[in-house]
């Protein structure tokens, strides 16, 4: 079975910083992969999607992430943290064998420190 | 467009009740998935439906049951309440392809068994 593998449930970073969160997903066959971000009380907001070509996405508010198939890695970047960041972010894939089903990562939860 | 929308927001209910969540999509949107959210178990894919159709069901209990309607609007019931059903129950929308559409999130409905 495919699986996301999100280090870290935790991530504290100050303000202006790099932001870092890592994703790893296990598939013999490249999945679609996304990062959505959730604010409290707030359902799931899309950031970035990665399905074919470039493996270098950029998504909103500044958040890019690279996709590496020989590291199965998805992992998230911002080269500057801003307060409005501190949220929860949830890593996902979309299995090809069964499309319409998305399986997401335990979450991280970012802080930014003033 | 108007995003997708969840009634209720709140709702408050007893062991061995049932409750119906509703769902109303993005326009134009005709797949609709909801997902279950707890601390303990993260995000996890209940099911999908499309055209009035489950498309794609995920490991759940028959408690958990849902429909969509010819407008695409969907709801969830579950019967026999639990205490581990206590969650935030997200709906999704997309327009038809999984393979290259994206879900939206509602922002939720947080159901609390007592």
């Amino acid at each position: 079975a495919q699986s996301v593998t999100q280090l870290g449930s935790h991530v504290s970073v100050s303000e202006g910083a790099l932001v870092l969160l890592r994703c790893n997903y296990s598939s013999s066959v490249p999945p679609y992969l996304f990062w959505y971000v959730q604010y409290p009380n707030q359902g799931l907001q899309l950031l970035l999607k990665y399905t074919t070509g470039a493996t270098l996405v950029k998504g909103i508010n500044g958040f890019e992430a690279e996709f590496k198939k020989s590291e199965t890695s998805f992992h998230l970047t911002k080269p500057s943290a801003h307060m409005s960041d501190a949220a929860e972010y949830f890593c996902a894939v979309r299995p090809y064998s069964s499309a319409s089903k998305i399986i997401f990562g335990s979450g991280t939860r970012l802080s930014i420190r003033p | 467009k108007a995003g997708v929308t969840q009634t209720p927001r709140y709702l408050i209910k007893t062991r061995g009740q049932q409750v119906t969540l509703s769902c109303s999509p993005i326009s134009g949107h005709r797949s609709v998935s909801w997902y279950q959210q707890t601390p303990g178990q993260g995000l996890q894919f209940l099911f999908e439906y499309f055209s009035e159709t489950q498309r794609n069901k995920g490991n759940f209990p028959g408690r958990f049951s849902g429909r969509q309607f010819s407008n695409s609007r969907s709801e969830m019931n579950v019967s026999t309440l639990e205490l581990g059903d206590s969650a935030l129950y997200l709906c999704a929308s997309e327009e038809s392809n999984p393979r290259t559409d994206t879900q939206y999130f509602g922002p939720g409905t947080r159901l609390t068994v007592l």
